[in-house]
């Protein structure tokens, strides 16, 4: 079974500062991975999602995240960040094929301070 | 940009009582699912639904829940008999298509539910 590990429980940036949210999966073979973010009273939102090709993926809000297979990781990036990213993120991964379940990881709090 | 909508956007209920929760999803989208958050844990799959009928199930959905779509726009969940333990954040989504044909998933902001 597939499995998500998010090491931070809770991170605290600067704002203007850089960000790497580490996201750690466990899959047999090639995943669909994705991250969500979580605004305070919001539902979840796409930020960008890996399916195939480049490892590389762009996202919205100016975020990026980098697949790589040998360290089994996806994490996330965002090079100047703005007061209003604090939210909560989510790692995510897909089995594939339609309509399987997305295993989350259990998130990442991302605190903005001035 | 089309969304998802759900209500209630919380529902406070006793233990042992039957919950409806209600989803309309994006209007031409085909996939529908469930999620739940327990407060301080991950987001957890429950269900997803494809031409009227369950496609993939967790082991958390057990035979207390059950989902139905009555008309052509509303996807709801049904607690038949509340435990203490169903107290969460429900999540409904959807998809034009399956969510690994490439398509995005677009999640509604939540229910609460809380079973006292």
């Amino acid at each position: 079974a597939q499995s998500v590990t998010q090491p931070d429980i809770h991170i605290t940036v600067s704002e203007g500062a850089s960000l790497e949210l580490r996201c750690n999966y466990s899959y047999g073979a090639t995943p669909y991975l994705f991250w969500y973010v979580q605004s305070p009273g919001q539902g979840l939102q796409l930020l960008l999602k890996y399916f195939s090709g480049d490892t590389l993926v762009q996202g919205i809000k100016g975020f990026e995240a980098e697949f790589k297979r040998s360290q089994s990781s996806f994490n996330l990036r965002k090079p100047s960040v703005h007061w209003s990213d604090a939210a909560e993120y989510f790692c995510a991964v897909g089995a594939g094929g339609g309509a399987d379940g997305l295993t989350f990881g259990k998130g990442t709090h991302l605190i903005i301070q001035p | 940009e089309p969304e998802v909508t759900q209500t209630p956007s919380h529902q406070v209920t006793q233990m042992g009582q039957e919950v409806i929760l209600r989803c309309v999803p994006i209007s031409n989208h085909l996939y529908f699912y469930w999620y739940r958050q327990i407060l301080g844990q991950k987001v957890e799959f429950l269900v997803s639904f494809y031409n009227n009928e369950i496609s993939e199930k967790s082991e958390i959905f057990d035979d207390q829940f059950s989902v139905e779509r009555p008309d052509g726009s509303n996807f709801t969940l049904k607690i038949r008999s509340t435990k203490l333990e169903d107290s969460a954040m429900y999540f409904c989504a959807s998809s034009a298509q399956g969510q690994f044909s490439g398509n995005t998933i677009y999640f509604g902001e939540g229910s609460w539910l809380t079973v006292v």
